[in-house]
């Protein structure tokens, strides 16, 4: 079956300007996941939602950041007022229900590749 | 706050050879541990994920084991082959769901 699908792949931006970045999780998945991967970071989780529960937002680096997920399957992730540090591969997950309690693994879509110019 | 390390950060082996991937996390307190792959440009691959009640898991030419007293797993891979060539990210599932990774071992396996 469809697998995690993230897009756009690739993203260039100015300076200060606004992005979204989508990500459409494999059907039926509960519990979806927003990482961050950089050079000089590593991989950093920024934030996880399950089913109609408040999700988890303890991971965004700053209020610039911001995420929902609608009809508990597809999300958005926005960055506000873009800035060079912003720049990284944004990478989303799913799962069938929350890793954490029911070990079920989490699969990752490819990433949205984002420059801030 | 949970820190993982991976060592060695880079591995080049002929093929053939077994190899050991090290990981290690100094948080006892975890659901389980995953290992992933990524290639280049990629998202991560889910290998091998060890409850934290359990000592290994395999698959195929893959194993996993977990001390998690020690704070310590490795992945052993047998027999590697050049399709084996990525980065291996090792993970701790903490409360909350959140997954806390290793900078990753960069394998390489020459023909």
């Amino acid at each position: 079956g469809a697998g995690v699908s993230q897009s756009p792949s690739n993203k260039v931006t100015e300076k200060g300007k606004d992005v979204e970045l989508r990500c459409d999780p494999i059907s039926g998945h509960t519990a979806l996941y927003w990482y961050r991967q950089s050079l000089g970071q590593g991989l950093e989780f920024l934030i996880y939602f399950q089913g109609n529960s408040a999700p988890d937002k303890s991971g965004l680096p700053s209020d610039r950041f911001s995420a929902e997920r609608t009809g508990g399957s597809v999300s958005t992730l926005t960055i506000q007022r873009t800035q060079q540090e912003d720049s990284a591969v944004y990478l989303c997950a799913s799962s069938l229900m929350a890793t954490g309690y029911s070990n079920q693994p989490q699969h990752f879509g490819d990433g949205t590749r984002l420059s801030i110019l | 706050k949970q820190e993982v390390t991976q060592i060695p950060a880079a591995l080049s082996v002929p093929e053939g050879e077994n190899l050991v991937l090290n990981c290690s996390f100094t948080d006892s307190a975890i659901y389980n541990l995953q290992w992933f792959r990524q290639d280049p440009g990629k998202g991560l691959t889910s290998l091998l994920l060890i409850q934290s009640s359990q000592r290994e898991q395999t698959s195929g030419r893959l194993n996993a084991s977990l001390d998690k007293s020690s704070g310590r797993s490795t992945l052993y891979i047998a027999a590697s082959q050049p399709g084996d060539s990525a980065t291996y990210l090792c993970a701790v599932m903490e409360y909350g769901n959140k997954l806390v990774f290793g900078a990753g071992t960069i394998l390489r396996v020459k023909s």
